[in-house]
């Protein structure tokens, strides 16, 4: 079964534009959820969707949005984008994001963001 | 807010020892506290986790307890080997969401031979 997959691997951009990221969860999976690592602020959630629909939300402004598709697959948009948004942007895949032991997130390797 | 303190930022063990990386979290209603381990430049993997229905799991070399009424939870490692060095992160649920965690801050754990 092949894992989370993320595209692309890295990306430069500079202050004001905007950025797409892409996510393809576990096959199965229906919960994806997004995360910012930063070495100051460490992994931090963004939001998370499950059946095309956003489920949770961090405390992340407004910039940061994202959606997912009839197949799972999710992306996440940065736009008017700012130093501090360079970060590595992770995200995780589960069955369903509810309880039980089915749902242990699994995460991909990343979008390293560089914002200059 | 919600939060989960992690303790300490770095440890340093000799091949063999004991390592253990203690969490607090703040909201009552978390369910679900897993650990992940992430080597440089690599993904977070899980390596242990526990629901709160449950006080004390143990997977080999590893060991996770919890105590649901101080709403601390532990990482134990035992005869720690070179392989063990790595960043680990507890997390825990907000509410019963396992899509939803805040993670700690993550401890820099290295094991010299």
């Amino acid at each position: 079964k092949a894992g989370v997959t993320q595209t692309p691997r890295y990306l430069i951009k500079t202050r004001g534009q905007q950025v797409t990221l892409s996510c393809s969860p576990i096959s199965g999976h229906r919960s994806v959820s997004w995360y910012q690592q930063t070495p100051g602020q460490g992994l931090q959630f963004l939001f998370e969707y499950f059946s095309e629909t956003q489920r949770n939300k961090g405390n992340f402004p407004g910039r940061f949005s994202g959606r997912q598709f009839s197949n799972s697959r999710s992306e996440m948009n940065v736009s008017t984008l700012e130093l501090g948004d360079s970060a590595l942007y992770l995200c995780a895949s589960s069955f369903s994001g509810s309880g039980g032991t089915k749902n242990i997130q699994y995460f991909g390797a990343g979008t390293r963001l560089s914002v200059l | 807010g919600e939060n989960v303190e992690q303790h300490p930022s770095t440890l340093s063990v000799q091949e063999g020892d004991s390592a253990v990386i203690k969490c607090t979290y703040s909201d009552s209603a978390s369910n679900y506290f897993p650990w992940y381990k992430q080597e440089l430049g690599k993904r977070p993997q899980l390596i242990i986790d526990i629901r709160s229905n449950v006080g004390e799991k143990k997977d080999q070399r590893i060991a996770v307890t919890l105590n649901k009424t101080a709403k601390h939870f532990s990482l134990h490692i035992t005869e720690t080997q070179p392989e063990d060095s790595a960043v680990y992160f507890c997390a825990a649920s907000i509410g019963g969401s396992q899509g939803n965690l805040i993670f700690g801050k993550g401890t820099k754990l290295s094991v010299k031979p």
